[in-house]
């Protein structure tokens, strides 16, 4: 039972290149959700997902795209990356209304 | 979505007790409060949660006030490996509400040897 499982762990772009950090569950939790965090911040939500073929917006969406095509996976795609994505990402699921968030060990990116 | 107010930062010394206050004075009679805290260089971890009556767990305790608009959580002992940043979360206990969670900026909290 892994939990939850990013890739790349570490990621440098520059200004413009597109990415994908990847997201994956073996919980089979339907809540899945994509965190930043940038130095001596809190956690601030980008998307979320409630399912396959379901997503919503969080607090910073801008800058970034979500599809949610199987209950697994989540991916967090950068379209057009800028320095201000330079960010620690991670990836959660929840196990149920009112149960608990596993996260994922976090993907650093730098956009130079 | 209802906020949550924690002190910036906390100091406390080995084996003595730790108690974090939360206020949360917008609750609403659905949310659940819940703690996570997050180790250097690591992804947040659950703590504990509760919704009306306190909670005891292996990590810690959980104080709710009677009127719900506070809490507290209480590391009974505090260990050099509890210095992290603890994060106070309210969750909708309905389907619709129950899935966008917004963290504040949590307390850092630092054990003194």
């Amino acid at each position: 039972n892994a939990g939850v499982t990013q890739t790349p762990k570490f990621q440098v772009l520059k200004t413009g290149q597109s990415m994908t950090l990847q997201c994956a569950q073996d919980m089979n939790h339907e809540y899945m959700s994509w965190y930043r965090q940038d130095p001596g911040m809190g956690l601030r939500l980008i998307h979320y997902s409630v399912g396959a073929g379901i997503t919503d917006q969080g607090e910073v969406p801008n800058g970034y795209n979500v599809s949610r095509s199987t209950t697994e996976d989540f991916p967090l795609r950068l379209l057009s990356a800028a320095p201000s994505q330079t960010s620690v990402y991670f990836c959660a699921s929840l196990s149920g209304i009112i149960g608990e968030l596993f996260f994922g060990e976090g993907s650093r990116l730098t956009v130079l | 979505d209802a906020k949550t107010t924690q002190p910036n930062s906390m100091e406390s010394n080995e084996e003595e007790p730790v108690h974090l206050p939360c206020n949360h004075s917008t609750i609403s009679g659905t949310d659940y409060i819940h703690w996570y805290r997050q180790l250097p260089s690591q992804g947040p971890e659950y703590v504990i949660h509760g919704l009306t009556s306190n909670v005891n767990n292996r990590m810690a305790s959980l104080a709710i006030a009677e009127d719900r608009k506070s809490s507290t959580l209480i590391l009974h002992r505090a260990t050099l490996r509890d210095a992290a940043v603890y994060y106070c979360i309210l969750r909708a206990g309905i389907i619709q509400g129950a899935q966008k969670l917004v963290f504040g900026q949590g307390t850092r909290l630092t054990i003194n040897p």
